[in-house]
């Protein structure tokens, strides 16, 4: 079956890199995805790459796959107060209708 | 209005009441789903709605009854509920035939079962 783990939380400092991690089982995902959950709102969709790709760069965001160890990456350059957050990674399934198995989320934390 | 929309964004329901909560996308989409965002849980997919026919129905219990009766507008018609289904319900639409198929948010309503 599907799952997918994230940890829960992570803390950097303001100017900083952020690296939010996220394992995924299901080997034939096509698409994953990150989205952005601030207090009180629904989710942001940031980014997503397609399953062939190893890499790809929108402004401050960088996805990094690597399917062979069904790991994936959000890298967010010079981190702002503004970017704290609750950050979910999803993969979207074969299984269903195309439904998106979503991981647990990390709080990032941006400290000034 | 632009994007998806959610009304009301709270509720507050004894076990007894029947309610409904109501989503609109302004996007064009031809799918709608229904998600239940709970503490510390993964986010739980409930009904998807393509073309306006169910296709997907995560076992979820018959006190949960949804509506679509246009590519537009969902419904969450609720009766009878728990206090255990006190969480965020989260509606998105997409656009299948795309092939990212992005699903995009509301901003979700809040939902205290007392």
């Amino acid at each position: 079956g599907e799952d997918v783990e994230q940890s829960l939380f992570l803390s950097v400092r303001e100017g900083d890199s952020s690296v939010i991690n996220c394992t995924y089982t299901d080997s034939s995902s096509t698409y994953l995805y990150w989205y952005k959950q601030e207090p009180g709102a629904g989710l942001q969709l940031l980014t997503y790459i397609f399953s062939n790709m190893d890499m790809k760069q929108d402004q401050r965001l960088t996805v990094l796959l690597n399917k062979k160890d069904k790991h994936l990456s959000l890298r967010i350059a010079d981190t702002q107060t503004g970017d704290s957050a609750i950050y979910f990674c999803a993969e979207r399934a074969n299984t269903g209708f195309q439904k998106l198995v979503f991981g647990t989320g990390t709080r990032l934390l941006v400290s000034p | 209005e632009t994007g998806v929309t959610q009304t009301p964004r709270h509720l507050v329901m004894g076990m007894t009441n029947k309610k409904s909560l109501k989503c609109e996308q302004h996007l064009g989409h031809n799918a709608m789903y229904w998600y239940k965002q709970s503490a510390k849980k993964p986010l739980e997919l409930m009904f998807v709605y393509s073309l306006e026919e169910r296709v997907e129905n995560n076992s979820v219990p018959s006190r949960f009854s949804p509506e679509c009766p246009n590519s537009s507008h969902l419904f969450l018609h609720l009766h009878t509920l728990q206090p255990e289904d006190s969480a965020l319900y989260l509606c998105a639409s997409s656009q299948v035939d795309r092939d990212a198929n992005e699903q995009f948010f509301g901003p979700g309503t809040r939902l205290t079962v007392l």
